[in-house]
């Protein structure tokens, strides 16, 4: 069965920590997402990557930035984080044949920045 | 306009019920649509593609409706764990990457 991993469902970190979440993927996708979704807001993409060490910004960088250094694992960082980062965060990945297989999802990690 | 519109709902519905939600896109050049489903504090994940001719996968049938731009998603004899977040999603206007609407919410009583 085809996986996406992220390393914790449940984070609490302070204010101006900085913070790390991993995503590790075992399908060889080479498309990798991160996404934020808040109450009302829906998925909101934060950034993306094609390929290795590959990056682009999505819709609300801000505050955040990325590493893709190999195929299977992607990393969300915070750099200071701020309460208004707290959420739930969403890695996918898929393959260039998004378009026919859509993406697959981690299981999120719920992030609480007190 | 948003590329991908939902009703958030709820709709609240009695078990065995047949309940429809539709989604509009606003990009006409649109070639892949899915439905996921996403249980409360779970990731989405899909339950189906949507094909031009329309498809069914036991209870669930989608469909396509190019002309007024939107697909549909039906549901027939409503189970209990059938209640759920379900989203709409097609390729963005530049065909790069796909779109989530927001998501309508179903919940399914006794």
């Amino acid at each position: 069965d085809v996986k996406v991993t992220q390393s914790s469902r449940y984070l609490v970190k302070r204010t101006g920590e900085k913070v790390f979440l991993e995503c590790v993927q075992d399908m060889d996708h080479e498309n990798m997402f991160w996404y934020r979704q808040d109450p009302g807001l829906g998925l909101r993409l934060i950034y993306f990557s094609y390929d290795v060490k590959m990056k682009e910004k999505g819709d609300i960088p801000e505050g955040y930035s990325v590493s893709r250094e190999k195929k299977e694992r992607f990393s969300l960082i915070l750099e200071s984080a701020s309460t208004n980062q707290t959420s739930m965060y969403l890695c996918a990945s898929s393959s260039r044949d998004f378009l026919f297989f859509g993406y697959t999802f981690g299981s999120g990690t719920r992030l609480t920045v007190v | 306009r948003k590329e991908v519109e939902q009703d958030p709902g709820p709709f609240n519905v009695p078990e065995g019920a047949t309940v429809a939600f539709n989604c509009t896109y606003s990009n006409s050049a649109s070639q892949s649509f899915f439905w996921y489903r996403q249980d409360c504090r779970k990731e989405p994940k899909l339950l189906m593609s949507v094909y031009s001719s329309g498809n069914e996968d036991g209870r669930f049938t989608a469909q396509l409706n190019r002309a007024s731009q939107y697909i549909s998603l039906l549901i027939r004899d409503s189970k209990l764990s059938d209640s759920a977040t379900y989203l709409c999603v097609v390729n963005n206007n530049a065909g790069n990457m796909l779109t989530f609407g927001g998501g309508t919410r179903l919940m399914v009583k006794p």
